[in-house]
């Protein structure tokens, strides 16, 4: 049973546009969720994260929002640049699972220019 | 490189052989996760370490599957008597602990069982 959700494995977006990613999740004891960047054969790096208590945190070009009457978030990219084409993984946790982190699948981003 | 350091990179095995995967956490983390990914599959939790202590293994594969996190030196992930389906990218992260704290991932290890 997945716990957190990416269902679009794909996207592409033009060079300068909007990149949303969209996340959703069915655990409603997740109080903390984070972004992770992820180039082929190396490890996530981490991009931002959200705590329950907001609904909005942004970081330059990044910006996360949650919902949580939805249990979704998504992360908006603007604007989108070659260098943003990676996977992202979205993730989610709980105060008392002390950084066991629950990954959606990802989404492949690819931003054309 | 002060980040997350694991070793080695790439590692076949044969199928029954041993398989040991070593990490180590940045300068100034004390806690160590390990994470399995399956291809076309996201990052899938192992287990949580202290130093020296199980924290959460709830990830772990009840056989053959061993973590230590030992007062010196890295932590090592060991896989006993490997076969086809532990091929993976195994990802170890760390972090200062605490509530709300980001973990930072290693390049991680692709092992290939044979």
């Amino acid at each position: 049973d997945q716990q957190v959700k990416q269902n679009s494995p794909s996207l592409s977006v033009q060079e300068g546009r909007i990149s949303i990613l969209n996340c959703d999740y069915t655990n409603s004891m997740f109080d903390y969720f984070l972004w992770y960047k992820k180039y082929p054969a190396e490890g996530p790096t981490f991009l931002i994260s959200i705590s329950s208590i907001k609904d909005k945190n942004e970081d330059g070009r990044f910006t996360v929002f949650l919902n949580k009457s939805a249990k979704h978030l998504s992360l908006h990219i603007v604007p989108s640049q070659p260098g943003d084409s990676a996977v992202y993984f979205c993730a989610a946790t709980h105060g008392g699972s002390q950084g066991n982190l629950i990954f959606g699948k990802g989404t492949k981003l690819s931003v054309k220019p | 490189n002060a980040g997350v350091m694991q070793n080695p990179r790439h590692l076949v095995r044969r199928r029954g052989q041993e398989a040991r995967l070593r990490c180590s956490p940045m300068k100034g983390h004390s806690h160590v996760y390990w994470y399995r990914q399956l291809p076309e599959e996201g990052l899938k939790f192992m287990v949580y370490l202290q130093k020296e202590n199980i924290i959460d293994e709830s990830g772990m594969p009840k056989e053959r599957f061993s973590a230590e996190f030992p007062k010196e030196g890295p932590s090592i992930l060991r896989i006993q008597q490997v076969v086809r389906g532990d091929s993976a990218a195994y990802f170890c992260a760390s972090s200062a602990g605490g509530l709300n704290t980001e973990a930072f991932f290693g390049q991680g290890t692709r092992l290939t069982v044979v």
